[in-house]
């Protein structure tokens, strides 16, 4: 049963345009949506994260949509770069006293082409 | 840099054997957390410890083991390997839940890759 999914296992942009990573869940339990970049050899790295009772934070290039009523969390990133190009990981978390359980989609490998 | 570092980076073994990967925690930090990344595909949860209690448990096989120490660093024992345990294994660890301030991140390390032949 997965219950963060990330349909796109590829995405391909040219430098400068805009990048949609789209990811979708299951659980209305979740109380943040995360993305993670992760490049070969490397442990993922925290990008962005949303609240579930927000609708869209931004943080530079990178904004994280959540349509809550679609259950579906976005990441936008513009302008591409090709310093961006690597897998993201939608993550969807589930607060508790002793800390967070994070449910990982499969990723999406971007790629942006110079 | 996450703070976060695992050993050994590689590592190489035989089907039946046993590994114990490790994990220190970022400074501070009392909960570690395992996952498992097979074949490009996402990351599974194993297991979490907070301060020397296990916490939660996913889809862990009985075939391995955690056990976070004292000094809060992890190890995650893997007996009778199979093949199919070739996987990167990540380790990743978080402040305690606080009110207000904790968005739900994980700092994780580089990774454990194993391979069984």
């Amino acid at each position: 049963d997965q219950q963060v999914k990330q349909n796109s296992p590829s995405l391909s942009v040219q430098e400068g345009r805009i990048s949609i990573l789209n990811c979708d869940y299951t659980n209305s339990m979740f109380d943040y949506f995360l993305w993670y970049k992760k490049y070969p050899a490397e442990g993922p790295t925290f990008l962005i994260s949303i609240s579930s009772i927000k609708d869209k934070n931004e943080d530079g290039r990178f904004t994280v949509f959540l349509n809550k009523s679609a259950k579906h969390p976005s990441l936008h990133i513009v302008p591409s770069q090709p310093g961006d190009s690597a897998v993201y990981f939608c993550a969807a978390s589930v607060l508790y006293n002793a800390g967070n359980m994070l449910t990982f989609g499969g990723g999406t490998r971007l790629m942006v082409k110079p | 840099d996450s703070g976060v570092t695992q050993t050994p980076k590689h590592l190489i073994t035989a089907t039946g054997q046993r590994v114990t990967l490790r994990c220190s925690p970022r400074s501070g930090d009392l909960s570690v957390y395992w996952y498992q990344q097979s074949l490009d595909q996402g990351l599974q949860f194993l297991i979490q410890y907070y301060n020397g209690e296990e916490r939660a448990k996913g889809n862990i096989l009985e075939r391995f083991s955690a056990q976070q120490f004292p000094d809060l660093h992890s190890e995650l024992n893997l007996s009778s390997l199979e093949l199919g345990d070739s996987a990167l294994y990540f380790c990743a660890s978080s402040v305690r839940a606080v009110a207000g301030r904790n968005t739900g991140e994980l700092f994780f390390g580089e990774g454990s890759r194993l391979t069984v032949l």
